[in-house]
Formats: structure tokens, sequence, C-alpha cells
């Protein structure tokens, strides 16, 4: 069954460094998403992603955050500047916009900040 | 505003017994509906989805759902819960093809 590839599963980073979190979608999705979960806490959108551009974005997706899709294969999110407070649980998913069978998620990549 | 409500943060039950979680939402249309489950530390993992049809929809792991137009509900049961049922459970919904995620229910299986 296709899968949505999350890379790294665990980054730890220093304050104030720049992150990049990577997900390869499954390969016939057009529409990608981007999910935050703080430790214990509930499932919470940060962007969604269409045709090469931010189709809707949450109020946690500030200006320190990006999204990119920089081949045919990768979908990125970039955090410049990290905080204390972006150590999270983030979810990529993908779903395919002719037939909306749903979203496939992700096993995630789990963010440190120290 | 359009939000997706889990009523109950946690729920502990006995192993064997009866399970009913709760998922109400608010939207103008009947949005798609799904029902996630989390181990702890792991990713999201989806046990059944309501697209249209038959509103009692049959999931993974002995789960199903009961879709109810008239309550704005969709509540997630189990006949006979298992040790290792205990986890997070999320309902979510899908409306012009954006999820969004109720807070979760904690579930605890006593032995």
């Amino acid at each position: 069954e296709p899968e949505v590839t999350q890379t790294p599963s665990h980054q730890v980073t220093q304050m104030g460094q720049e992150v990049i979190l990577r997900c390869v979608p499954i390969s016939n999705h057009l529409y990608f998403y981007w999910y935050r979960q703080i430790l214990g806490q509930k499932v919470e959108f940060l962007v969604s992603f269409y045709n090469n551009e931010i189709s809707e974005k949450s109020e946690i997706f500030d200006d320190q955050f990006s999204v990119e899709r920089p081949d045919g294969s990768n979908f990125t999110l970039k955090i410049r500047s990290t905080k204390l407070e972006d150590s999270a649980m983030y979810f990529c998913a993908s779903s395919e916009p002719a037939e909306f069978y749903g979203y496939t998620f992700g096993s995630g990549t789990r963010l440190t900040v120290v | 505003a359009q939000s997706v409500t889990q009523p109950d943060i946690h729920i502990t039950v006995s192993e064997g017994a009866s399970l009913e979680l709760r998922c109400n939402y608010s939207y103008g249309a009947t949005p798609y509906l799904f029902w996630y489950v989390q181990s702890p530390g792991q990713g999201l993992q989806l046990l059944l989805k309501y697209f249209s049809g038959d509103t009692l929809v049959q999931g993974i792991k002995g789960f199903e759902a009961e879709f109810k137009r008239s309550q704005s509900s969709f509540n997630l049961r189990k006949p006979s819960v298992h040790w290792s049922d205990a986890a997070e459970y999320f309902c979510a919904v899908v409306y012009n093809n954006d999820m969004r995620f109720g807070a979760g229910t904690r579930l605890t299986v006593k032995p």
C-alpha cells in the first residue's frame, strides 16, 4: 500500500537554528498538508499546498514557517528560527483531488528544540 | 464557527466492556468523517471513515461508527475492548478538502 514517508523520524536542534522537515507524499497525490501535535495536545492544522502554492494556512503558520515542493517528489516544511515551543510532532499528509479517499498521513517527525 | 468536538477527554473502561467515544461536528453541510487512533509516540492510524451511504461504517480492529445527521454526531463504538486498545482517539472532519481534528479522547483499559 502506498505510504507517505517522513524524514527524519526524530530531530533535535538548538533554539534559533533552522530545520527542514522532509516528506515524500504518495506519487499521484496533488494536495499536501502539514500538521503539528504538541506533546499531549490535539493535532493542529498548519498548512495545505496545492498546485505549487499554499491554499490555506492556520494562525500557527507565521513567517517563521515555509513550505516548498523543490522537486517532483519531496514536500518540505522549513522552520527558520526555532523556538522551544516549536517542539512537537509534525505530520505530513497527502490526498488526491480527483476522488477523495481521505488523507494518508506519514508517521511523523518528532522535533525537539533545546 | 466550524468545529469538531470530542466531549470526553479521558475514558476508562474494563477489558471486555463495550466502548463508545463521542464526536460532534458543526458544519453547514455533512463533511467527510474519520476516526484515527494514536498509540503513545506513534503516528495516526486510520480506523474508519464515512463519506456517504450506509450510516454505520465498519473499521479495523473491530471498531464501528455511526453517522447521525440529526445529531451531527459520528460516535465510535466497540462491543468488547481489549487491553491493546488503550490509546488516544481522534475524530476528524474534512470539509472543502481541509481536515480538522477534535481534541482527542484518551482511552484507558483496566484489567
